[in-house]
């Protein structure tokens, strides 16, 4: 079975600190994606960042990193220098090979950042 | 490009009404896919296209609800009856298969 977990509902960290969301992952299927979405109040979910089962090096965007550790099944991101507009839900999400274009998404995180 | 384009943003209805969300895919996408937002449920996937075929429609919750996709362009997600349990906000997300989806605005659907 393909699932995610994300077991943290909630988050304050504090404006210019670096956060670590987590996520860890379950799949037989060796070959998978892993994404990462923001949601913030408005509502809109925005891509943030995917890494690739088989990618040799974490996957980097501008202050998002994703810190995959594959033997552990997970992935978490990590985001630098924390600012206000990063408050939002994260939601940490996969896909496989053998689910083709379908993918699953974890409950979320809510992140509230505190100036 | 305009991104995924959802119709209508806010939709407020009477229970028993037949309601029908729209999406406008990227262009060049071939896959389109319809979620279910809640705060109980969180994000479910109802259904999802391939080239307008359906192939999973496994998240649909029951016969009331439908899902069309007549040409690579548009697709409709209908609702008949509505009924209050189905106020949630309904998203259209749209891939061209590589890696990320791209989600739409999302339409907020109250029943009342």
């Amino acid at each position: 079975a393909q699932k995610i977990t994300q077991t943290q509902p909630g988050m304050f960290v504090q404006e210019k600190e670096a956060v670590t969301l987590d996520c860890t992952y379950d799949t037989s299927d060796p070959s998978y994606g892993l994404f990462w979405y923001k949601q913030p109040s408005s509502g809109e979910m925005i891509f943030l960042i995917y890494q690739g089962s088989y990618d040799q090096q974490n996957a980097t965007e501008g202050r998002y990193s994703l810190n995959f550790q594959k033997a552990r099944k997970s992935a978490n991101l990590v985001i630098s220098a924390s600012q206000l507009g990063d408050s939002a839900m994260y939601f940490c999400a996969m896909r496989t090979r053998s689910s083709a274009s379908k993918i699953i998404f974890g409950s979320g995180t809510r992140l509230s950042i505190r100036p | 490009d305009a991104g995924v384009i959802q119709s209508p943003r806010h939709e407020v209805t009477e229970m028993g009404q037949e309601v029908t969300l729209r999406c406008k895919p990227i262009s060049g996408h071939n896959s389109l896919f319809w979620y279910r937002q809640t705060m109980m449920r969180g994000l479910e996937l109802l259904i999802y296209f391939n080239n307008n075929v359906p192939i999973d429609d496994s998240g649909m919750p029951e016969d009331r609800f439908s899902a069309k996709m007549p040409n690579a362009s548009f697709s409709t997600l209908k609702i008949q009856p509505s009924e209050p349990r189905d106020s949630a906000v309904y998203f259209c997300a749209s891939t061209s298969g590589a890696n990320e989806q791209y989600f739409g605005p999302g339409t907020r659907l109250t029943v009342t």
